[in-house]
């Protein structure tokens, strides 16, 4: 069975840093592109950042360039999201979902986790 | 940027009844068109990719139609477990992934 399980989510201040980590199993995990996709309290869903099977094509929302950076260890089966320069806006519960190819250009988010919360608050 | 517009943004509906959800794109997207159920408290569920397709283990109550800038989600007959949130997502044109402002289907 499949399993995308996020963690790292917590209470940060404005300006700070945060790890996101999501770990798979179940399937082969460099088959495959990744994303990640948040949800501010209440709200619909928004694109994040996406990165090909081999690390080597990345895309992010505009909101998000420059401030996160989204990695993957296919050795390790986990997929990262660094935060840096947080803001409130940044509050949402954080899912990493897994794409039906290899890369970034087949948007399809076949598999998700359950999601981790981030909240940026002083 | 691709903007997606969903109606309507709620309804509320009897178990049985046929529903069907609209999600229309700001320019032609073909059948690069996919539909999610989320459920309160849980991640999205991916029912219908490529505007049609049924994705396995989804029950065939659900279908999807459409191509273009026009699409409907139909669900021929609603059940209990169907409540919740549907979110259709363009994937023609990247970055960025652009999502539909959703559907809150609410069972009388």
């Amino acid at each position: 069975e499949i399993y995308l399980v996020e963690s790292g989510g917590g209470l940060v201040k404005p300006g700070g840093t945060l790890r996101l980590s999501c770990a798979a199993s179940g399937f082969t995990f460099s088959d495959y592109s990744f994303s990640w996709v948040r949800q501010a309290p209440g709200k619909g869903l928004e694109w994040v950042s996406s990165i090909s099977s081999t690390g080597l094509h990345i895309n992010y929302g505009d909101s998000m360039r420059g401030r996160f950076t989204i990695s993957r260890d296919n050795a390790r089966k986990t997929l990262f999201l660094q935060m840096t320069g947080l803001r409130g806006d940044d509050t949402a519960v954080y899912f990493c979902a897994r794409g039906a190819s290899a890369s970034v250009v087949t948007a399809v988010f076949e598999y998700w986790g359950q999601g981790t919360l981030v909240t940026v608050s002083s | 940027d691709i903007q997606m517009t969903q109606s309507p943004s709620s309804l509320s509906t009897f178990v049985g009844d046929k529903i069907t959800i609209a999600c229309r794109a700001s320019q032609s997207i073909s059948q690069f068109l996919n539909w999610y159920h989320q459920q309160p408290g849980k991640a999205p569920k991916l029912l219908i990719s490529a505007a049609s397709i049924l994705q396995s283990g989804v029950p065939s109550r659900f279908s999807g139609s459409g191509s273009g800038t026009d699409f409907t989600l139909t669900i021929s007959s609603l059940q209990p477990e169907d409540f919740g949130v549907y979110y259709c997502q363009q994937s023609y044109s990247s970055p960025p992934i652009t999502f539909g402002g959703g559907t809150r289907v609410e069972i009388k």
